[in-house]
């Protein structure tokens, strides 16, 4: 399975945006990046994904670059609620029906009014 | 409806004691997980269903039991646990996945398991 790599923790202030980076440099072809982030005492929560395109939703944006080797969570403007640990994972689009995630450790990110 | 439920929220076990975890989806989804969590870590993978069969056992010790009766109902059967084992156990469900399409996996809130 594909690694990534995370920063361990991140700052960010209230209604400023966020941009958590991903090194992924083992990435296949084949492989989906996920992000997931996990609130404190909850599941885990999808948060967007994308192959090879740029990618938006209601919750944030995903920059992927060109190579694939990185990419980039992008919270547009964060609140006190998106403190959380964000996790960036690869999901191996060629393991057919199992969904298989992995997780790494993940980055903490602490929001500051 | 988007909820994964899990019961109990919370369970305290000896070590001879026979136990089972309960998850529960209404979304459809054919693909159903076991993850354990310790404190501070990330979720690791330990079971998958497909279509209710095992498709993924990740070196799971026996003495975890996983059963999926019904593509709504996923179980995790415990016994002689040891306290090593003690930890939030998630579940989740999905779509199950296809070549030109990956799915978001839904969680529940997790049953912290405590074995004494």
């Amino acid at each position: 399975d594909a690694k990534t790599t995370q920063p361990n923790s991140m700052e960010s202030n209230e209604e400023e945006p966020v941009h958590l980076p991903c090194n992924h440099s083992t990435i296949s072809g084949t492989d989906y990046i996920h992000w997931y982030r996990q609130l404190p005492s909850q599941g885990p929560e999808y948060v967007i994904h994308g192959l090879t395109s740029n990618v938006n939703n209601r919750m944030a944006s995903l920059a992927i670059a060109e190579d694939r080797k990185s990419s980039t969570l992008i919270l547009h403007r964060a609140t006190l609620r998106d403190a959380a640990v964000y996790y960036c994972i690869l999901r191996d689009r060629g393991s057919g029906n199992t969904g298989k995630l992995i997780f790494g450790q993940g980055t903490t990110l602490q929001v500051k009014p | 409806d988007t909820e994964v439920t899990q019961t109990p929220k919370h369970l305290v076990m000896g070590m001879t004691n026979k136990k089972s975890l309960k998850c529960e989806q209404h979304m459809g989804h054919r693909a159903m997980y076991w993850y354990k969590q310790k404190a501070k870590k990330p979720p690791e993978l330990m079971f998958v269903y497909s279509y209710e069969k095992l498709s993924i056992n990740e070196s799971v010790p026996s003495r975890f039991s996983p059963e999926c009766p019904n593509s709504s109902l996923l179980n995790l059967h415990l016994h002689a646990l040891q306290p090593e084992d003690s930890a939030l156990y998630l579940c989740a469900s999905s779509q199950v996945p296809r070549l030109a399409a990956s799915y978001e996996q839904y969680f529940g809130p997790g049953t912290r398991l405590t074995v004494t």
